[in-house]
């Protein structure tokens, strides 16, 4: 079993509504939570980092970590055509730099 | 505009040829990364480098090495390439942001070996 499961998708929801992504991860140990951005043909765009459980928010995207549950979400509002794109969940142990384990990712496609 | 920049954009390659993946970035971030992304199978690490002169492996390291002679460039070498090394690749450099290490990406290179 992967360390951490993302739902591949494809999502498709209609322009203005709120969007809901999500992972779930088995290693407790992880202490920073990102999510990243990728469209087609380009490397990913970090979106937010959260440390540990709680909320961040920036603009129109909400992260969320629940630790006790083992499980992180991406809540997009007011989603527009422009957020079409592979949003990949990521996470590590902190304190120091080793590299990421990432999701699958999610393809969410955005109707006009 | 500062980030980092990699090397080809794309390639094919002949199986059992070397190739050498170069990786740019001009931030000054002390850790870069490299990682390959395949359909199905999500971004995993190849290798790291916490600072210049120092490297690690990561999940699937086998098939590469790296070098890290100064802070900018860490290229990524094939030494006989096989075709189940073809994958797009990503090259990564991170600042640390609030105790976490925010990492960036650069544009990847898409490798086929045939």
């Amino acid at each position: 079993q992967k360390e951490v499961e993302q739902d591949p998708g494809p999502l498709s929801v209609p322009e203005g509504a709120i969007v809901s992504l999500n992972c779930t991860y088995s290693n407790s140990a992880f202490q920073y939570f990102m999510w990243y951005r990728q469209y087609s043909r380009k490397g990913p765009e970090l979106l937010m980092y959260t440390y540990s459980s709680g909320n961040k928010e920036d603009g129109r995207f909400t992260a969320q970590v629940d630790k006790s549950s083992k499980y992180i979400s991406l809540f997009i509002r007011d989603s527009q055509p422009s957020d079409s794109a592979t949003y990949l969940c990521a996470m590590n142990f902190g304190g120091g730099a080793d590299g990421l384990t990432f999701g699958k990712g999610t393809h969410l496609i955005i109707q006009p | 505009i500062a980030g980092i920049t990699q090397a080809p954009t794309s390639q094919i390659l002949a199986a059992g040829r070397r190739m050498t993946l170069r990786c740019t970035q001009d931030m000054r971030h002390n850790a870069m990364y490299w990682y390959r992304q395949d359909l199905g199978l999500g971004l995993r690490l190849i290798h790291y480098s916490n600072t210049a002169g120092t490297t690690g492996k990561g999940e699937v390291p086998d098939g590469y090495s790296v070098s890290r002679a100064n802070t900018d460039d860490f290229p990524l070498t094939l030494a006989s390439a096989v075709p189940s090394q073809t994958s797009v690749y990503f090259c990564a450099s991170s600042v640390i942001s609030g105790g976490a290490y925010e990492q960036y990406f650069g544009p990847g290179t898409r490798l086929t070996v045939t």
